[in-house]
């Protein structure tokens, strides 16, 4: 079945960019997507990427996509302390909308 | 445009009872999905209904069960609660279509058993 692996923690100083990783195993995903939550709220769309691209930017967002390794990635240039959250990286099959999600990566911005 | 609207935000109830969520769609969606959220399962998927139809179900037990209206709201049920079914209950709207598109979720309804 679907599996979708990230990293538990990541700590980064604001100001530098933070690089959040996530590997999938779905060959027939369609689109793959970056979520972001924050305590007590639900799930934000920050960005998603189609499977036949390779890269995506979004203003400080840049999504990176190795469809041979199954890797994704997103970087966040210039990280403030409001990027302090769980960042999901989710698959999205081909029909219908289920989404396959990874177990979350807590980012800490320090000052 | 508004975004996707669960109500209620807070739920308590114990076991045995049932509980009803309810989801709002953004306007011009038609897919709605529910998913549960948990410390120990993470984000798992429940079920995706598309014009009034379930298009995909998850692995979980007969005691949850959804339907959608015809205005693409769609309702959320689980019978018989059990501890476990604590968790943050999310529902995502999109466009629909054949193909995996962008969901949009909403703030979630946060379900606790005593």
């Amino acid at each position: 079945g679907e599996d979708v692996e990230q990293s538990l923690f990541l700590s980064v100083r604001e100001g530098d960019s933070s690089v959040i990783n996530c590997t999938y195993t779905d060959s027939s995903s369609t689109y793959l997507y970056w979520y972001k939550q924050e305590p007590g709220a639900g799930l934000q769309l920050l960005t998603y990427i189609f499977s036949n691209m390779d890269m995506k930017q979004d203003q400080r967002l840049t999504v990176l996509l190795n469809k041979k390794d199954k890797h994704l990635s997103l970087r966040i240039a210039d990280t403030q302390t409001g990027d302090s959250a769980i960042y999901f990286c989710a698959e999205g099959g081909g029909g219908g909308n289920k989404l396959t999600f990874g177990t979350g990566t807590q980012l800490k911005v320090e000052l | 445009k508004a975004g996707v609207t669960q109500t209620p935000r807070y739920l308590i109830k114990t076991r045995g009872q049932q509980v009803t969520l309810s989801c709002s769609p953004i306007s011009g969606h038609r897919s709605v999905s529910w998913y549960q959220q948990t410390p120990g399962q993470g984000l798992q998927f429940l079920f995706e209904y598309f014009s009034e139809t379930q298009r995909n179900k998850g692995n979980f037990p007969g005691r949850f069960s959804g339907r959608q209206f015809s205005n693409s709201r769609s309702e959320m049920n689980v019978s018989t609660l059990e501890l476990g079914d604590s968790a943050l209950y999310l529902c995502a709207s999109s466009l629909g279509g054949q193909n995996n598109q962008p969901q949009h979720f909403g703030d979630g309804t946060r379900l606790s058993i005593l």
